[in-house]
């Protein structure tokens, strides 16, 4: 089945202990991004990544890096996670920039609270 | 600096009744725009899509909606809402700008209550 899956679903942890968030997609995209979405502010792009090692930030990069080592993979890594990044994260991926014809295909997404 | 817009943050209507939610956005060159939606508890699905030829789109679930570009607006309509209907719609943009290529820009999303 085609999908973009992200891990975990579900995380608590506290101030400053390093994570990352993995994603990974079947569909042979090239084009990968990461969104936060938080209540009334809709979903704001963090990073994306037009191929393997070309990525780019978005509107809200601070606190963030991602690599794209592969092509099926964008991990998402909080180095110092701080409690205004608790949030929900979707990633998500098409086959180029979304455009008409490049309809983006969301991941499950991963709710992140920071105590 | 490209923006959309998302004037009804909440909404709320009885069943049957008919649906109209406004998206704008700001700015003057070509566009690709799109309505997704979220039901409770998932991700993201794309309800409908515009970016060239006739500017009423119909998506799925019953879900049109109107492109008029002299508006800056791509509203999205339903005659007649249901119970499951009951979700959060986000307008989202492309702009065909170089310094934007590659980005989907998203409204604050509209909430809707579809009371049975």
């Amino acid at each position: 089945e085609a999908q973009v899956t992200q891990n975990p679903r579900y995380l608590i942890t506290v101030t400053g202990k390093k994570l990352t968030v993995t994603c990974s997609q079947n569909m042979n995209h090239e084009y990968m991004s990461w969104y936060r979405q938080d209540p009334g502010l809709g979903l704001r792009q963090i990073y994306y990544s037009m191929n393997v090692e070309v990525t780019d930030k978005g509107d809200v990069p601070e606190g963030y890096k991602v690599s794209r080592k592969e092509k099926r993979n964008f991990p998402l890594i909080l180095e110092s996670p701080s409690p205004n990044q608790t949030s929900l994260y979707f990633c998500a991926s098409s086959f180029a920039p979304p455009s008409g014809a490049n309809v983006l295909t969301f991941g499950a997404g991963s709710r992140l609270t920071v105590l | 600096a490209q923006s959309v817009s998302q004037h009804n943050h909440h909404v709320i209507l009885s069943e049957a009744a008919s649906l109209e939610l406004g998206c704008n956005y700001s700015y003057g060159g070509t566009v690709n725009l799109f309505w997704y939606v979220q039901y409770p508890g998932q991700h993201l699905q794309l309800l409908l899509k515009y970016f060239s030829g006739d500017p009423l789109v119909k998506g799925i679930k019953g879900f049109e909606a109107e492109f008029i570009k002299s508006k800056f607006s791509f509203n999205l309509r339903k005659p007649s809402v249901q119970w499951s209907d009951t979700a959060e719609y986000f307008c989202a943009v492309t702009f065909d700008r170089g310094s934007t290529l590659g980005r989907l820009y998203f409204g604050r999303g509209t909430q809707l209550t579809v009371w049975p």
